[in-house]
């Protein structure tokens, strides 16, 4: 079945330590994105992707770094996580062609202590 | 440059009342439009999009908006909400090409017997 899958959902971690979020689809997508969400705020894009070996930088200022050697998996890496870092992450991706609908992951909430 | 405004931070309805979420956006291109859906813990799921053509469009779960260009709005409404519809509702603007989509920062809409 097509989806977008992201692990872990759920991750509490101590100050210091590097992290890594795992996002993988099967629709082939070649389009693929990190967005940052907090509570009452809109989402914000941290890392994009057009396809292997390309990656950017979204308007969200973000400290973590992302990859793409493989079209169906975009991972997230935070080398010292801080309690700032705290948040939830959605993956999204983008089917090829001029629109923009995306499709997103059921997101990882990260809490830093 | 690009925003999408929310107005309403929360909505409370009863259940079989009418809803209606309010969306303005502003963008300097022909917008694409959206309305996703979050509930609790997930990830976001496409209710609807506008790309061209009548102004009125349906989504799933009995849902539909209507564009209207001169107020720059793109209102999500349904006849007759479930408490199963008691989520957080984002409106986002695109235009082809885009490197991503803007969001709305949220409506959270609760259903009460």
């Amino acid at each position: 079945e097509a989806d977008i899958y992201q692990t872990p959902r759920y991750l509490v971690i101590g100050t210091g330590k590097k992290i890594t979020l795992e996002c993988s689809q099967t629709m082939g997508h070649d389009k693929m994105y990190w967005y940052q969400q907090d509570p009452g705020m809109e989402l914000h894009l941290i890392h994009y992707s057009y396809g292997v070996n390309s990656t950017e930088k979204g308007d969200l200022s973000s400290e973590s770094t992302v990859s793409r050697i493989r079209t169906e998996h975009f991972p997230l890496t935070l080398e010292s996580a801080r309690p700032s870092h705290t948040s939830q992450y959605l993956c999204a991706s983008r089917v090829q062609g001029p629109y923009n609908e995306q499709f997103f992951g059921p997101g990882t909430r990260l809490t830093v202590l | 440059a690009q925003s999408v405004t929310q107005p309403d931070i929360h909505i409370t309805v009863s259940e079989g009342a009418s809803l209606e979420l309010r969306c303005n956006y502003s963008y300097g291109a022909t917008p694409y439009l959206f309305w996703y859906v979050q509930s609790p813990g997930q990830g976001l799921q496409l209710l609807l999009k506008y790309f061209s053509g009548d102004t009125l469009v349906q989504g799933i779960k009995g849902f539909e908006a209507e564009f209207k260009r001169s107020q720059s709005s793109f209102n999500l409404r349904k006849p007759s909400v479930h408490w199963s519809d008691a989520a957080e509702y984002f409106c986002a603007v695109g235009s082809t090409g885009a490197n991503n989509l803007f969001f709305g920062t949220g409506t959270r809409l609760t259903v009460i017997p």
